[in-house]
């Protein structure tokens, strides 16, 4: 199986701040990531696939890139909206396989 | 707009089976673009992949739950099926039925249902 590795596994910010979190694939997945966001109680959402394309719908302050066995998703300026639990899965080879997730909290 | 809706008891006794249903709306189980699956997700854990069918058919499943679980299409309804036998506490959890969507080469997960919690316990 292909384990991916998010991190941190939680960070702290402050509205409006830069803020990128990473995910290592134990193996190449090329560009076969997506990340999603989840917030407490709620089913997971679609943000980018591709690695880099947008969901459709999502705003252009998500972005993400990488490929192979490294990966980022980056908000460019964080919103209240924005505080939740974030997800990178890839669907590259079966099992597919989910990211531990990090969690964005309020400073 | 399509949705999807998780149906199924929210309670199972340890050793018996779990089945829940996902109802497909506003379009078609049978359209070739699409997968269709079910995710897990522990109470304060991450997410788990557990299968994933085709209208056709076809199946895959996660290797650590295989010998447990079953997933089925019905076209006539429109809806697809989990069910995973020998239920633990280890298998308490809010399943997610899932859309898996065709983008150019890429399938991911681009619907996802609300979400049904299932314990188990006696």
């Amino acid at each position: 199986d292909i384990q991916m590795t998010q991190s941190p596994s939680s960070l702290s910010a402050s509205v409006g701040d830069r803020v990128t979190i990473t995910c290592r694939a134990s193996q190449g997945i090329s560009s076969s990531l997506a990340w999603f966001q989840q917030k407490p109680g709620k089913a997971p959402k679609s943000l980018i696939y591709a690695a880099s394309s947008l969901h459709s719908g999502v705003p252009s302050k998500f972005s993400g890139s990488g490929s192979g066995t490294d990966f980022t998703l980056t908000i460019s300026s964080l919103q209240p909206e924005d505080f939740a639990t974030y997800y990178c899965q890839q669907y590259y080879i079966y099992p597919l396989t989910f990211g531990g997730g990090t969690k964005v909290e309020i400073k | 707009q399509l949705q999807l809706q998780e149906s199924g008891p929210g309670l199972v006794k340890p050793s018996e089976t779990l089945s829940l249903t996902c109802s497909v709306s506003g379009g078609s189980i049978s359209n070739s673009n699409y997968y269709w699956g079910w995710i897990r997700q522990p109470p304060g854990k991450g997410l788990e992949w557990i299968g994933s069918i085709y209208y056709s058919g076809s199946t895959y499943y996660n290797p650590s739950l295989k010998s447990r679980v079953t997933i089925s299409v019905d076209t006539s309804k429109n809806q697809f099926s989990l069910t995973l036998s020998s239920v633990t506490a280890a298998d308490t959890a809010v399943y997610y039925c899932a859309r898996r969507g065709r983008y150019g080469s890429h399938w991911y997960f681009d619907l996802w249902g609300r979400g049904t919690l299932v314990t188990v316990s006696s």
